[in-house]
């Protein structure tokens, strides 16, 4: 069975602009949360998607966004990026409302702001 | 959810057995506990969970204090593969699937 991918594994982008990155879950996955993880703060629960509803969502601000689509595929958005977003953006994914254990973690998005 | 202390670094031998220790002292009646852990430039995979009794599985084994208070995560012997950051996260199953990671311990497994 196919893990979870991530899309694009590379990104660089200047301040002001936006961006979206993609997760596809692993097959039959129905749950989709993203993490951001930085050297400073670690690893930051940014929210969860179940059956294309937020279900969770971490302490950031109003600029990141996602949804979730009918085939479980998740995307989150960052508007007006700064030179702080620059992080390591994970997707994981699970088989229901599972809980904490479980989740399969993708190979992650780099996201660089200049 | 209750919170986690962790040393920052550990080194173990190849071969032997490495032993990550974990206190969540206020951990409540409902919270398992979980480890996860991170290879380098990896998303982070899951290795073992457990409530009160002790488990095992095919990558560990997880030995919980009878007051529930603290852990240990038994890597039985330990492969240079092994190296990693290792996490240990307390909260409840159920309808919230947040994962509150620490800061985790970095285990080196040396020649």
């Amino acid at each position: 069975k196919a893990g979870v991918t991530q899309t694009p594994r590379y990104l660089i982008k200047t301040r002001g602009q936006q961006v979206t990155l993609s997760c596809s879950p692993i097959s039959g996955h129905r749950s989709v949360s993203w993490y951001q993880q930085t050297p400073g703060q670690g690893l930051q629960f940014l929210f969860e998607y179940f059956s294309e509803t937020q279900r969770n969502k971490g302490n950031f601000p109003g600029r990141f966004s996602g949804r979730q689509f009918s085939n479980s595929r998740s995307e989150m958005n960052v508007s007006t990026l700064e030179l702080g977003d620059s992080a390591l953006y994970l997707c994981a994914s699970s088989l229901e409302a599972s809980g904490l254990y479980e989740q399969y973690f993708g190979p992650g998005t780099r996201l660089t702001v200049t | 959810d209750a919170k986690t202390t962790q040393p920052p670094s550990m080194d173990c031998a190849e071969g032997r057995a490495a032993n990550l220790p974990c206190n969540h002292s206020t951990i409540s009646g409902n919270e398992y506990v979980y480890w996860y852990r991170q290879i380098h430039s990896q998303g982070p995979q899951y290795i073992i969970h457990g409530l009160k009794n002790n488990e095992t599985n095919e990558m560990a084994s997880l030995i919980i204090t009878e007051d529930r208070k603290s852990s240990t995560l038994i890597l039985p012997h330990a492969t240079l593969r092994d190296t990693a950051v290792y996490y240990c996260i307390v909260g409840t199953t159920g309808t919230a699937s947040k994962l509150t990671f620490g800061t985790g311990t970095r285990l080196q497994v040396t020649l």
